[in-house]
């Protein structure tokens, strides 16, 4: 059962470019979550998603950033217009039910962006 | 603020050793948790502790819950090498969301 998939694990974009990060949960896991790790920082919430809903975005940069779930594929990150303070790795988890519920998250290893 | 925050950001210590982390928090909990990031790596799940637990063991890690306090603090047994990591307290309030604190680099000197 595979794991937490992120991709690009890498990515460097210049400024004003757009930068899409994926994340595919793991098998029958349909809670997502999105959250951003800056140098020696700890992991700030961004957004949770359930199969084609945004349930909480209070984490979301008003502008520029946007994340969805679709029925089918992975769930996307869009980063538009890039800046430098965009620069961080971004972290996906998965948890078949609510942290409500079942608490435990499971993380994938990462998209780590770098604007030039 | 719901963050939880870890108490010493930082611990240096020798194999063998005990390590306790400490995490306090400000808000109400439904539960709390721990995860441990080695460098460069994504975080994994150690152990979960809900608000009506005080304490909870899983191997060589000791979990107790003070919701009195607000705290809670986390006992590595007999450290290894291969626990260097940094830990994160994350915590579970009204909202679904998990809220992570800033961490806590642990080095264990072989």
């Amino acid at each position: 059962n595979a794991g937490v998939m992120q991709n690009p694990r890498h990515l460097v974009r210049r400024r004003g470019q757009e930068a899409r990060l994926r994340c595919s949960p793991m098998k029958g896991h349909s809670h997502v979550y999105w959250y951003r790790q800056l140098p020696e920082e700890g992991l700030k919430f961004m957004v949770y998603l359930q199969k084609e809903n945004i349930i909480d975005e209070s984490g979301m940069p008003k502008e520029r950033f946007s994340a969805e779930f679709p029925k089918e594929g992975p769930s996307i990150l869009r980063i538009q217009q890039v800046v430098r303070g965009d620069s961080a790795a971004y972290f996906c988890a998965s948890s078949a039910q609510g942290t409500a519920n079942t608490g435990e998250l499971f993380f994938g290893e990462g998209s780590r962006l770098t604007v030039l | 603020s719901q963050q939880g925050e870890e108490d010493p950001q930082a611990l240096s210590i020798q194999e063998g050793e005990n390590a306790t982390m400490n995490c306090s928090y400000k808000t109400s909990i439904n539960n709390l948790q721990w995860y441990r990031q080695n460098s460069g790596r994504g975080l994994v799940h150690l152990i979960l502790i809900r608000s009506n637990e005080r304490e909870k063991h899983s191997g060589r890690l000791r979990v107790t819950l003070d919701t009195s306090k607000k705290s809670s603090s986390l006992l590595i047994t007999a450290s290894r090498a291969a626990d260097t990591a940094s830990y994160f307290c994350a915590i579970q309030g009204g909202s679904e969301k998990l809220v992570f604190g800033k961490g806590m680099k642990l080095t264990v000197n072989p």
